[in-house]
C-alpha cells in the first residue's frame, strides 16, 4: 500500500499570503495520479486537483498543484478568507484501493 | 446535476451491523465508479470499498475484508455499503463518492454523509 506523507501538519498564515503544501509518497505513484481536495468543518471534501496538475471544475487559478513520482505540492498563490480548510491529498493509481494523506490545516494566523 | 444522497444518521450498539445507503441522481449510473470513504471524529479520510455499477465484484480496503459489504442497485440508482460486528473505532462519517469512468480516477461528487454512532 502507497503511504502518503503530508506537511506540515499545521500551517498558520494570513489571507493574501502564499501556501505550500507537501505530499510525499512511499513509492511512486503511477501516471500522477495524485490528487488534492479540499474539506471545510462539517462539510464532504471537495476536488480541487486531479492529475497532479489538472485544476477540476469551477476551482480557481490561484490553486496550483505540481509534482510527479513520490513529491507533490499543492500552492495558493493568493490566501483568500474562504481557503482556510483542511487539504488532503490522495492518489488513486494503485488497484484496488486508493490511499489518502493525514491532512494539512492551513489556518488563519 | 450530479447528486449523491445518503441515507439518515445511525446509533448502533457493539457486535451490530448498519447499512447505509446513497442515492446518485442527474447522470447515468452505470457509467461511473463508485466508492465509500469513512472518516473518524476528527481524523483523516480512509478508503473503504470500490465498485463497478455497471457490474462485476466490488473491491474492499484490506482492514475490513470480511466486515464490509458494498452493493448496488442499477433499478434505483442506489448504492449500498453495509458493515457488519461493528466496535467503538467504527464511528465515523461515511461518505459515498463518484469515481470516473475508469477505475483509476478521482472523486468528483460527493454525498452529504452519514453519521454512524456505535455505543453501548
Amino acid at each position: 500500500e502507497i503511504v502518503l506523507t503530508q506537511s506540515p501538519g499545521t500551517l498558520s498564515l494570513s489571507p493574501g499570503e502564499r501556501a505550500t503544501l507537501s505530499c510525499r509518497a512511499s513509492q511512486s505513484v503511477s501516471s500522477s495520479y495524485l490528487a488534492w481536495y479540499q474539506q471545510k468543518p462539517g462539510q464532504a471534501p471537495r476536488l480541487l486537483i486531479y492529475g497532479a496538475s489538472s485544476r477540476a471544475t469551477g476551482i480557481p487559478d490561484r490553486f496550483t498543484g505540481s509534482g510527479s513520482g513520490t513529491d507533490f505540492t499543492l500552492t495558493v498563490s493568493r490566501l483568500e478568507p474562504e481557503d482556510f480548510a483542511v487539504y488532503y491529498c490522495q492518489q488513486y493509481g494503485s488497484s484496488p484501493a486508493c490511499t489518502f494523506g493525514q491532512g494539512t490545516k492551513l489556518e488563519i494566523k | 446535476q450530479v447528486q449523491l444522497v445518503q441515507s439518515g444518521a445511525e446509533v448502533k450498539k457493539p457486535g451490530a451491523s448498519v447499512k447505509v445507503s446513497c442515492k446518485a441522481s442527474g447522470y447515468t449510473f452505470t457509467n461511473y465508479y463508485m466508492h465509500w470513504v469513512r472518516q473518524a471524529p476528527g481524523q483523516g479520510l480512509e478508503w473503504m470499498a470500490i465498485i463497478n455499477p455497471s457490474g462485476g465484484s466490488p473491491s474492499y480496503a484490506q482492514k475490513l475484508q470480511g466486515r464490509v459489504t458494498m452493493t448496488r442497485d442499477t433499478s434505483t440508482s442506489t448504492v449500498y455499503m453495509e458493515l457488519s460486528s461493528l466496535r467503538s473505532e467504527d464511528t465515523a462519517v461515511y461518505y459515498c463518492a463518484r469515481g470516473g469512468v475508469r477505475r483509476n480516477t478521482p472523486f468528483d461528487y460527493w454525498g452529504q454523509g452519514t453519521l454512524v454512532t456505535v455505543s453501548s
